[in-house]
């Protein structure tokens, strides 16, 4: 399968500071990236759908001016969570949609567990 | 909207039991339906999936049949082994949306 990874894997900071995580497709071109964020002992929850070279598309709920979402290459998104306050503490995932050779498969990012202080 | 239910977690079994996660679904339209494992450390992998009613996924000896009469998805295994630990999740895409709506996850224990 594809890999995908996430940098950083783990981040603490301190409430009000902004912090970016980024999702790379390594071995594929990506048009569509998506990015969920997970609560201990809770499914995934889609949180917004990335095309590149184009803007985000957030799931309702989810609040575009705090989660900022670039995805400028096809192997590239950035989530940046701005002005960030510990409820934004989470488990946040990438996936990346592989469309190769008429498949449509997720191929998912380890996760990066953020925690604000 | 789309919903997943599945089974809570831990589920603990012997080796080489016979293993069942159940998953049930509501979606709009004809969803795709899925499974993805979490082993400890990693990300999701895609370990199945049925994409029209009636079609069995299967890979590394799981498998799952898509029932749309239940709007069910069960995964089960013959034979479980201890390289089976792990967080199982169940998933849709439906609706024209992109994106996949899950289930909490099932963590699988099996000991030796």
């Amino acid at each position: 399968g594809a890999v995908v990874s996430q940098h950083p894997s783990r981040v603490i900071c301190k409430s009000g500071t902004s912090v970016k995580i980024e999702c790379r497709s390594l071995d594929f071109q990506a048009t569509t990236m998506f990015w969920y964020r997970q609560f201990p002992k809770q499914s995934l929850m889609l949180m917004a759908t990335s095309n590149e070279g184009s803007k985000a598309t957030y799931e309702q709920g989810v609040e575009k001016d705090k989660f900022l979402i670039n995805h400028a290459s096809l192997t590239l998104s950035t989530l940046t969570v701005t002005s960030a306050h510990p409820e934004d503490s989470s488990f946040y995932i990438c996936s990346a949609r592989d469309r190769r050779g008429g498949t449509d498969t997720q191929y998912f990012g380890p996760g990066t567990r953020l925690t604000v202080l | 909207g789309n919903s997943v239910t599945q089974m809570e977690g831990p589920v603990t079994l012997s080796e080489e039991a016979f293993l069942t996660i159940n998953c049930t679904y509501t979606a709009t339209g004809y969803p795709s339906l899925f499974w993805y494992v979490q082993y400890p450390g990693e990300g999701l992998q895609l370990l199945l999936k049925a994409t029209k009613a009636d079609d069995k996924g299967s890979n590394k000896g799981f498998e799952a049949t898509y029932r749309k009469e239940t709007t069910s998805f069960h995964l089960e295994k013959g034979s479980v082994q201890v390289s089976d630990s792990a967080v199982y999740f169940c998933a849709l895409r439906s609706g024209g949306a992109d994106g996949l709506t899950f289930g909490k996850g099932t963590h699988l224990i099996i000991q030796p």
